[in-house]
Order: C-alpha cells, then sequence, then structure tokens
C-alpha cells in the first residue's frame, strides 16, 4: 500500500532555531514529491522536487530529495513565530494517465517568541 | 488573482439535507481533485478528474458524488449528509502535460458543518 510518513508529528522551537523536517515514502510509481504549508486555511504550496530537481531553496527554507532512501527533508533555519503551521508532504504517484497526491499526516511546527 | 476559487467558504447543512459544494479554476488545468480534511488529519483524496474521466478512490463514500460540466468547474455533491462528514472540503488542480511531474494548487477549502 502506498503510504508517506512525516516525523516528528510535532514540534515546539524557539525563535532563531533550526529545524528539519522529515518524510518517507512508499509508493508504486513515483513522480514527484511536493511540501506544503498548512495554517488555518488550505495547504499553500511550497516547493516540488523531482528526479531531475532534487534540491531547493527559498529563503530560509530548503528543501532535498534523496531518491535512493526515498524520503525528503525539509529545512527552516532562523525560524520566525510566522513559521508556525502544518507542514504537509504530498507524493504525486501514477502511470498510464492516471496521478494522484498521497500526503502524509504533516508536521505541526510551534515557534514561540 | 484567484486561481482556484471555492464556494461557499462556509457551509451549514442540517443531518440529510443534500449540499453542493462548488470549485472553480482560472488556470485552465486539466485534472481537479476532491480532498476531504477533518481536524489534525491530512488531506483524504476523494475523487479526481483528468480532463473528463472520473476517478474515484475505493474507500469513497457513496454518499459523495462529482460532476465536471467543463474544465472550469467541478462540483462535490454530498447527498445525505452526516455528521461524520463535518470537514474542511478542499479543491485542488494541476496540469497534467505528458510525463513531467505536476505542482498541485489549492483552493481556499469549504467549512462544512453538520447539525
Amino acid at each position: 500500500e502506498d503510504k508517506v510518513v512525516q516525523s516528528p508529528l510535532s514540534l515546539v522551537v524557539h525563535e532563531g532555531d533550526t529545524v528539519t523536517l522529515n518524510c518517507s515514502y512508499e509508493v508504486t510509481n513515483f513522480r514527484s514529491l511536493l511540501w506544503y504549508k498548512q495554517e488555518k486555511k488550505a495547504p499553500t504550496f511550497l516547493f516540488m522536487l523531482t528526479s531531475s530537481g532534487i534540491e531547493k531553496k527559498s529563503g530560509r527554507l530548503s528543501s532535498i530529495l534523496d531518491k535512493k532512501e526515498l524520503s525528503s527533508i525539509l529545512n527552516i533555519t532562523a525560524t520566525q513565530t510566522g513559521d508556525s503551521a502544518i507542514y504537509l508532504c504530498a507524493v504525486e504517484e501514477g502511470s498510464s494517465g492516471t496521478y494522484k497526491y498521497i500526503f502524509g499526516t504533516g508536521t505541526r511546527l510551534k515557534v514561540l517568541a | 488573482d484567484a486561481m482556484v476559487i471555492q464556494n461557499p467558504r462556509y457551509q451549514v447543512t442540517q443531518f440529510g439535507k443534500p449540499v453542493t459544494l462548488s470549485c472553480s479554476q482560472t488556470l485552465n488545468h486539466n485534472v481537479m481533485y476532491w480532498y476531504q480534511q477533518k481536524s489534525s488529519q491530512a488531506p483524504k483524496l476523494l475523487f479526481h478528474y483528468y480532463d473528463k474521466d472520473f476517478n474515484n478512490e475505493a474507500d469513497t463514500p457513496d454518499n459523495f458524488q462529482s460532476r465536471r460540466p467543463n474544465t472550469s468547474f467541478c462540483f462535490l455533491d454530498i447527498r445525505s449528509p452526516g455528521l461524520g462528514d463535518a470537514a474542511m472540503y478542499l479543491c485542488a488542480t494541476s496540469r497534467l502535460v505528458g510525463l513531467g511531474a505536476n505542482t498541485q494548487y489549492f483552493g481556499p477549502g469549504t467549512r462544512l458543518t453538520v447539525l
């Protein structure tokens, strides 16, 4: 059965700390891995990682895909209270015209001032 | 510059009273998805359309139906809502072109309350 597992489930840090969120997956036909940030609304897209683009960076956020280990990490440096959110990892999988996204349960990050 | 629009944002219905949620997109994406997300849980895929082809997840209850009359619009019909159907319903789209991977964009969601 296809699955996506995120760890830790929740994390509390202080402003300025660096955090690393993990996502591992087992899917039949991997196409891409996506990271989303979800506050009290719909998920907001952060990064997409594929076999041809295994590292992405945007400001204080960066992400790496390890296709050998079937996992990805999301790093946030110099955390701010505005980074408090649920971070979702989703894996796009499929073949022959049928594609879907499988989500992990998310990591709930709380950044304290 | 809204790209994926969902209406209404909040919907209150009574137990057993049919409800329809709508989603529209200005991205001209060929794939549209409906997810159900309950508190503290990951989004759960209900079904998706690849163009006009409907793909139902095996564990999606028959109580949930969907329509996609054209590229821009997709509807989620809940025929007889139960208390357990109270959730956030997320619409998402992506553009499937060839073998390339696709970014999925979400609408703001409709929060459904069942009384």
